[in-house]
């Protein structure tokens, strides 16, 4: 059965430090691991992805790390601003035909300036 | 381009009641999908449409059931409503194939059951 895990519901960091966000998956079936990020009264919004193929990929602040052999997916902030105060998710996909995902409980990080 | 519209956004309802929520993808969108979050669940996956076909089911009762048209609009339904179908329900839609994993979601329409 696959699985994606988030153990941490919270994460408080100061302003200009790195917020990092963990995760786990299980039984992972397609290549793509995801990051979302919903602020309140909003939908969720497409933050950055990795293909299974790579162990890192990097976008501005914001930076991925897969680490296959652990099942493990990490999302790195820096620096971290007031403004990425969200629920961040991390998700899996199911296969190339199909857009469904599996979406992990979600972390909310508070930044704190 | 106009984004995911989901209607109402917010209702209330009592126990035994149906209810019908509607999603417009965004335009060219054919896959259409349905989340349910509550606190402490994440997003559980409800069913997924691609050209008015449901291609994909999650685990949930067969009180949920949903639909797509020509025009890629959506609606769910769910029946005989419980005090726990109380959450908010995101429709998400998608372009691309070979699916990599984005998805454009709407705003939710909040359910609360009494």
């Amino acid at each position: 059965d696959q699985q994606v895990k988030q153990n941490s519901p919270s994460l408080s960091v100061q302003e200009g430090r790195i917020s990092i966000l963990n995760c786990d998956y299980t039984n992972s079936m397609f290549d793509y691991f995801l990051w979302y990020k919903k602020y309140p009264a909003e939908g969720p919004t497409f933050l950055i992805s990795i293909s299974s193929i790579k162990d890192k990929n990097e976008d501005g602040r914001f930076t991925v790390f897969l680490n296959k052999s652990a099942k493990h997916l990490s999302l790195h902030i820096v620096p971290s601003q007031p403004g990425d105060s969200a629920v961040y998710f991390c998700a899996d996909t199911v296969s190339s035909n199909t857009g469904k995902l599996i979406f992990g409980q979600g972390t909310t990080l508070q930044v704190k300036p | 381009k106009a984004g995911v519209t989901q209607t109402p956004r917010y209702l209330i309802k009592t126990r035994g009641q149906q209810v019908t929520l509607s999603c417009s993808p965004i335009s060219g969108h054919r896959s259409v999908s349905w989340y349910q979050q509550t606190p402490g669940q994440g997003l559980q996956f409800l069913f997924e449409y691609f050209s008015e076909t449901q291609r994909n089911k999650g685990n949930f009762p067969g009180r949920f059931s949903g639909r797509q048209f020509s025009n890629s609009r959506s609606e769910m339904n769910v029946s005989t409503l419980e005090l726990g179908d109380s959450a908010l329900y995101l429709c998400a839609s998608s372009l691309a194939l070979p699916f990599t994993g984005e998805l454009f979601f709407g705003e939710g329409s909040r359910l609360t059951v009494l």
